[in-house]
């Protein structure tokens, strides 16, 4: 068991460059979540999918967007890319969206905007 | 809405010291608690958690008891070891809606030798 999978571990873009951070897990789980972290600033979720075949906005989803491809992949986009959006960005999934699940995260992305 | 409050850090410990990290919560209904650790350059990983009032979660030496007149889930640890330097995570999920998880802002712990 792989867990949860996140490439590439580090991106160094241009602002305006696009790209797309890819995240699977091989647990079977159904929920799939997009976090980004930046200090001091704790977790901030950005799109979230309760369910294959269904995404929605967290609290910081402007210039992101997201696509659940299957049950095991959630990715996500950065089409046009800002100083702004330079973080660590963590993929998790949980079982389901049963508020007892815990969250499974991988490892991030260390991503720089220059 | 759900709110998550953690006591700021960096906390600073010598070996074998009691660690207390608190967390107080703000939640609609029966609310699901969990401690994440975070080590340096990895993701958060699970370190324990309560479903419902007055249960104890522990893992690894850590506890946290489920309190719902106080709405608290302080971490505990009776003697941490260098290697339990690392950032703590206070987490909720709440009986309603989609169930998105809270998070706390985090606590450092250093622990020298």
């Amino acid at each position: 068991n792989a867990g949860v999978t996140q490439t590439p571990k580090f991106q160094v873009l241009k602002t305006g460059q696009s790209m797309t951070l890819q995240c699977a897990q091989d647990m079977n789980h159904n929920s799939m979540y997009w976090y980004r972290q930046d200090p001091g600033m704790g977790l901030r979720l950005i799109y979230y999918s309760a369910s294959e075949g269904t995404t929605d906005k967290g609290e910081v989803p402007n210039g992101y967007n997201v696509s659940r491809l299957n049950k095991r992949e959630f990715s996500l986009r950065l089409e046009s890319a800002a100083p702004s959006q330079t973080s660590v960005y963590f993929c998790a999934s949980r079982r389901t969206a049963d508020p007892y699940n815990e969250q499974f995260f991988g490892p991030g992305t260390r991503l720089t905007v220059l | 809405g759900d709110s998550v409050t953690q006591m700021e850090g960096p906390v600073t410990l010598s070996e074998e010291a009691f660690l207390t990290i608190n967390c107080t919560y703000t939640a609609t209904g029966y609310p699901s608690l969990f401690w994440y650790v975070q080590y340096p350059g990895e993701g958060l990983q699970l370190l324990l958690k309560a479903t419902k009032a007055d249960d104890k979660g522990s893992n690894k030496g850590f506890e946290a008891t489920y309190r719902k007149e106080t709405t608290s889930f302080h971490l505990e640890k009776g003697s941490v070891q260098v290697s339990d330097s690392a950032v703590y995570f206070c987490a909720l999920s709440a009986s309603g809606g989609s169930y998105i998880p809270t998070f706390g802002r985090g606590t450092s712990l250093i622990v020298h030798p």
